[in-house]
């Protein structure tokens, strides 16, 4: 009832293509679905999230695409660069009254080729 | 820079052992958050602390304790240590007390059992 699964777990993209993560998740009661981003050696750093009120965000060359229905969100990473190049996570939560958590995704390790 | 400062960096000890990881939380935040990142699970949410009181709980073993000061830093302290305790440790902070709203991470200690 609390997962949330990602996939891929690694991706290579070419400069300049678009690369896109998936999550799946089964709380209906999830209220909050942001991403983040880890380089090696560092901690995972926000990078954009979303709430089910809406369907895309978009922040700069990332846009969230949340699908309440099919219980699915995705990251698109546009013009991708090297410097992008990441272990990237989804997760999800909700208004806790009790005992509740963040919840993440297994990570995607994304590479960027020349 | 996240604003979360985490002390200290790396720790190595042995096996038995018992260690205090640091956790100064953004200013402003009230809610100090504790992750363990491993290879195997991924980030696995451990306990939270809200202004001084513990708000959630995860999978945090009972070796395993924390708290939250007056000033709002936290302290995680991990005892009768095992090989499997190796990991990456990670404090994370809000805001406010509920997990669904953004939580900002630190870079983390890295913990080695030997």
């Amino acid at each position: 009832q609390q997962q949330v699964k990602q996939s891929p777990q690694s991706l290579i993209v070419q400069k300049g293509g678009i690369s896109i993560i998936n999550c799946a998740y089964e709380n209906t009661a999830f209220d909050y679905f942001p991403w983040y981003q880890q380089f090696p050696g560092k901690g995972p750093a926000l990078l954009i999230a979303i709430r089910p009120d809406v369907s895309e965000k978009k922040e700069g060359r990332f846009t969230i695409s949340f699908n309440k229905s099919a219980k699915q969100f995705s990251l698109h990473i546009m013009d991708s660069q090297p410097g992008d190049s990441a272990t990237y996570f989804c997760a999800a939560s909700k208004r806790n009254f009790g005992n509740e958590k963040l919840t993440f995704g297994t990570g995607t390790r994304l590479t960027i080729i020349p | 820079d996240s604003g979360v400062t985490q002390t200290p960096k790396h720790l190595i000890t042995a096996t038995g052992q018992r260690v205090t990881l640091r956790c100064s939380p953004r200013s402003g935040d009230l809610s100090v958050y504790w992750y363990q990142q491993s290879l195997d699970q991924g980030l696995q949410f451990l306990i939270q602390y809200y202004n001084g009181e513990e708000r959630a709980k995860g999978n945090i073993l009972e070796r395993f304790s924390a708290q939250q000061f007056p000033d709002l830093h936290s302290e995680l302290n991990l005892s009768s240590l095992e090989l499997g305790d190796s990991a990456l440790y990670f404090c994370a902070s809000s805001v406010g007390g509920s997990s669904n709203q953004p939580q900002h991470f630190g870079d983390g200690t890295r913990l080695s059992i030997l």
